[in-house]
């Protein structure tokens, strides 16, 4: 069971490059989530997507865009990186109902120079 | 806005030595609550979670937390650390109001624990 699986776990891109983060889960959840971790600040929202055909802005959307692809995957896309979102991205899943935790992927390692 | 406090970013204890993380919320309404650890280089993993019941919740590895909700707080303690504790916890909050169950997380308390 493999649960919340990441592509890639590391990149380095330029400074305007663009790229897709991949998120896959396995475990038939409808809510999936896309984080940023920065050191000191926690995770913070970037974008979700509550059920299938559905996606919101977060608390940090700005310079990325989502796609829920399907129930399985919800991929984050940036489209002109910037050294700012420099960070480590984590993708999560939830079952439905009151109390479910949600399920993290192992991350993907940006970097952007 | 809501928001999470954890108070103590950086703890250094000695092994068999207790513990206790703080954590605040800032939201007048019911929530549910979460506590996550990261070990080193890994992903967020379910320590513990509240969301009805007795205030007092047991999790895996020998934690447990309070949810205090007058006190708006839900501290994590653990009686006797060990050196495998080592690791970041996060202190995560969900109001029920928010239907996309989203989290809302603090900034983190890294423990070092000293064999």
């Amino acid at each position: 069971n493999a649960g919340v699986t990441q592509t890639p776990k590391f990149q380095v891109l330029k400074t305007g490059q663009s790229m897709t983060l991949q998120c896959a889960q396995d475990m038939n959840h409808n809510s999936m989530y896309w984080y940023r971790q920065d050191p000191g600040m926690g995770l913070r929202l970037i974008y979700y997507s509550a059920s299938e055909g559905t996606t919101d802005k977060g608390e940090v959307p700005n310079g990325y865009n989502v796609s829920r692809l399907n129930k399985r995957e919800f991929s984050l896309r940036l489209e002109s990186a910037a050294p700012s979102q420099t960070s480590v991205y984590f993708c999560a899943s939830r079952a439905g109902g009151e109390g479910q935790p949600q399920h993290f992927g192992d991350g993907t390692r940006l970097s952007i120079l | 806005a809501q928001s999470v406090s954890q108070h103590n970013h950086h703890v250094i204890l000695s092994e068999a030595a207790s513990l206790e993380l703080g954590c605040n919320y800032s939201y007048g309404g019911t929530v549910n609550l979460f506590w996550y650890v990261q070990y080193p280089g890994q992903h967020l993993q379910l320590l513990l979670k509240y969301f009805s019941g007795d205030p007092l919740v047991k999790g895996i590895k020998g934690f447990e937390a309070e949810f205090i909700k007058s006190k708006f707080s839900f501290n994590l303690r653990k009686p006797s650390v060990q050196w495998s504790d080592t690791a970041e916890y996060f202190c995560a909050v969900n109001p029920r109001m928010d239907s996309s169950y989203k989290l809302i997380f603090g900034s983190g308390t890294r423990l070092l624990v000293r064999p």
